[in-house]
């Protein structure tokens, strides 16, 4: 079955720096990869995903992630923080032809002034 | 795009009664839904997955008699969480769609007193 590793469960940036968050994914077949974000009390919502053609993909707030098969990696970055980007972070991973998708543990963006 | 709705947003009930939340895809027929469960400052664990017509298909360790989940229309899967107690507090979470996007509803807190 599939599965994700979020690397860092708490990452703290100041405002105006790079993003990075780290995503690494397990899959027997080619996978279908998600970034959603989480805000207090709420729902999740869709930043980007990669399912087909191009590997660097631009998502919803400026960011974007790419996806390196030799890696098996899907790492998020933004080139500057903002404030309001400060909530938790999800990967995941869903497999071709099946519907169940697989989150990672999460990592919290806290963004310093 | 696509919306889930999910209610009640809030319960907080006694323990020993029982609570029932409703998904609800309002713009388009969800033969499959998913339920999940969020502990606080931890990642979404797949509890059951939902199939319209037929039963649902629980996660390894999700007790199916505790957790009661009915698909009855393309439209609407419920989850009842029955004999609630202090531990089942938590965050529920739904999600209906596709391989390629998944829609989350905008989640459940439960409080078990």
């Amino acid at each position: 079955a599939q599965s994700v590793t979020q690397l860092g469960s708490h990452v703290s940036v100041s405002e105006g720096a790079l993003v990075l968050l780290r995503c690494n994914y397990s899959s027997s077949v080619p996978p279908y990869l998600f970034w959603y974000v989480q805000y207090p009390n709420q729902g999740l919502q869709l930043l980007l995903k990669y399912t087909t053609g191009a590997t660097l993909v631009k998502g919803i707030n400026g960011f974007e992630a790419e996806f390196k098969k030799s890696e098996t990696s899907f790492h998020l970055t933004k080139p500057s923080a903002h404030m309001s980007d400060a909530a938790e972070y999800f990967c995941a991973v869903s497999e071709r032809n099946n519907n169940d998708m697989r989150f990672g543990a999460g990592t919290r963006l806290t963004v310093k002034p | 795009g696509a919306v889930v709705s999910q209610h009640p947003s809030r319960v907080i009930c006694k323990s020993g009664t029982s609570v029932k939340i409703e998904c609800r895809s309002l713009d388009f027929q969800a033969t499959t839904m998913f339920w999940y469960r969020q502990f606080p400052k931890q990642s979404l664990m797949l509890m059951a997955t939902s199939n319209e017509g037929s039963k649902a298909t629980y996660e390894q360790g999700v007790e199916k008699d505790k957790f009661l989940i009915n698909h009855a229309s393309l439209t609407l899967s419920t989850l009842t969480v029955t004999s609630a107690h202090p531990e089942d507090s938590s965050f529920y979470i739904c999600s209906a769609g596709s391989t390629t996007e998944a829609f989350f509803g905008q989640g459940t807190r439960l409080t078990v007193v």
